[in-house]
């Protein structure tokens, strides 16, 4: 089945702690990218990745990190998770940009 | 800079029909719609594309005036399950990232 699969679901954390949510798509897609999602704001994009070698920063990429070592995966970092952080965090993915995108199930983050 | 979607809310009962619309202050190449329903991820409803091609769903109607910038979407004979919200999507003429609005929520009665 194709799928964007995103772990984990829900996450509450503590201000400073590194953590990391991952996203994996097998649908050999090129263009993957993050989003979060808050009441009032729509979905703002973090970072986005064109292909393996092409990575750039979204509208709201302060506080996060992303990688792109393989085509399938492309983790989100947060070095040191702030409460402002606290949101709903959804990874997509396509085969190029203009083209239908496939959401995971979205991670809902809890900074305290 | 984000799309800018209207409305930001609309209350229909069934059978009625509406129109959401996106207007962008830049250069369009494209124009993506998803819809988002409550505790769910969004899901794809159409793309249209500089030049008049469109990829999507065949029971979605939509418009992109290049010129104006704007797209529309239409929603005829609403049903319970076109319910949700609605974000529209839209990529520069050199674009690389896909922006979307805040979106526009859809509430569908009986």
């Amino acid at each position: 089945e194709a799928q964007v699969t995103q772990n984990p679901r829900y996450l509450i954390t503590v201000t400073g702690k590194k953590l990391t949510v991952t996203c994996s798509q097998n649908m050999n897609h090129e263009y993957m990218s993050w989003y979060r999602q808050d009441p009032g704001l729509g979905l703002r994009q973090i970072y986005y990745s064109m292909n393996v070698e092409v990575t750039d920063k979204g509208d709201v990429p302060e506080g996060y990190k992303v990688s792109r070592k393989e085509k399938r995966n492309f983790p989100l970092i947060l070095e040191s998770p702030s409460p402002n952080q606290t949101s709903l965090y959804f990874c997509a993915s396509s085969s190029r940009l203009n083209t239908e995108a496939f959401f995971g199930q979205g991670t809902r983050l809890t900074v305290v | 800079q984000q799309p800018v979607q209207s409305p930001q809310a609309v209350i229909l009962r069934e059978g009625e029909d509406a129109v959401i619309n996106c207007s962008s202050s830049k250069a369009l190449y494209s124009v993506h719609w998803y819809r988002q329903k409550h505790g769910e991820a969004p899901v794809f409803l159409m793309i249209l594309l500089k030049g008049g091609e469109q990829k999507g769903h065949e029971k979605i109607s939509a418009s992109f005036n290049e010129k104006k910038q704007q797209s529309s979407l239409y929603l005829t004979a609403s049903q319970l399950s076109y319910s949700g919200t609605y974000f529209c999507g839209t990529v520069g003429q050199a674009g690389t990232a896909l922006i979307f609005g805040k979106g526009t929520t859809l509430s569908v009665s009986s």
